[in-house]
């Protein structure tokens, strides 16, 4: 089955302890990028990926690191969160010059 | 910058009723793509339809049309004999010729009631 998959679901986690959130698709997508959902903003890109070693950052980077080794992952990492940044984060893959992005189910953190 | 507006936070509608969801967005490009993703309970996004911006007709899928106006940069969605499975947060996305990056709306949550 085509998909895209993240790890863990549901996180809580205190301020400064780093974490990664897992991402990966099984599609052979070049394109891979992390949003971040929050009430009343909508989606907002984090980071995005065109492909393998190509990485840039999107409307939000602050706070974020992410690294694309191989084509199907694109992990998220948050070296020291911060309470403003619990939020809904989704990872999205692509086929390049495929103009639909397919979602994965969302990783809902909280940080205290 | 390309922005996505969604003007209703909230909207309601009867079961077997019709609703128009509303969507403008602004971009000075000439080529790109219109997407509606609806959001249920269960957070999954799920792609409703798309319109590309070369096509003059408007996209349909069975329940679900779009009336496209270029020229004004809007791009509603219309749903029809609403079904108490279409409760849902609906997102307008934007994205053009130039790379895979999407755009978002705030969105607009809808309730189907019975």
């Amino acid at each position: 089955e085509a998909q895209v998959t993240q790890n863990p679901r549901y996180l809580i986690t205190v301020t400064g302890k780093k974490l990664t959130v897992t991402c990966s698709q099984n599609m052979n997508h070049e394109y891979m990028s992390w949003y971040r959902q929050d009430p009343g903003l909508g989606l907002r890109q984090i980071y995005y990926s065109m492909n393998v070693e190509v990485t840039d950052k999107g409307d939000v980077p602050e706070g974020y690191k992410v690294s694309r080794k191989e084509k199907r992952n694109f992990p998220l990492i948050l070296e020291s969160p911060s309470p403003n940044q619990t939020s809904l984060y989704f990872c999205a893959s692509s086929a390049s010059g495929v103009r639909e992005q397919y979602f994965g189910p969302g990783t809902r953190l909280t940080v205290t | 910058a390309q922005t996505v507006t969604q003007s209703q936070p909230e909207m309601s509608v009867q079961e077997a009723e019709t609703v128009t969801l509303s969507c403008t967005y602004d971009t000075s490009e000439n080529n790109y793509y219109l997407f509606w993703y609806k959001q249920p309970p269960s957070r999954q996004m799920i792609l409703v339809i798309r319109q590309e911006a070369y096509k003059q007709q408007n996209a349909t899928e069975n329940r679900f049309s779009v009336n496209f106006q270029k020229a004004a940069k809007s791009f509603s969605l219309k749903i029809s004999d609403s079904q108490l499975g279409d409760t849902a947060m609906y997102f307008c996305a934007f994205m053009t010729d130039l790379n895979n990056d999407m755009r978002f709306g705030a969105g607009t949550r809808l309730t189907v009631k019975p």
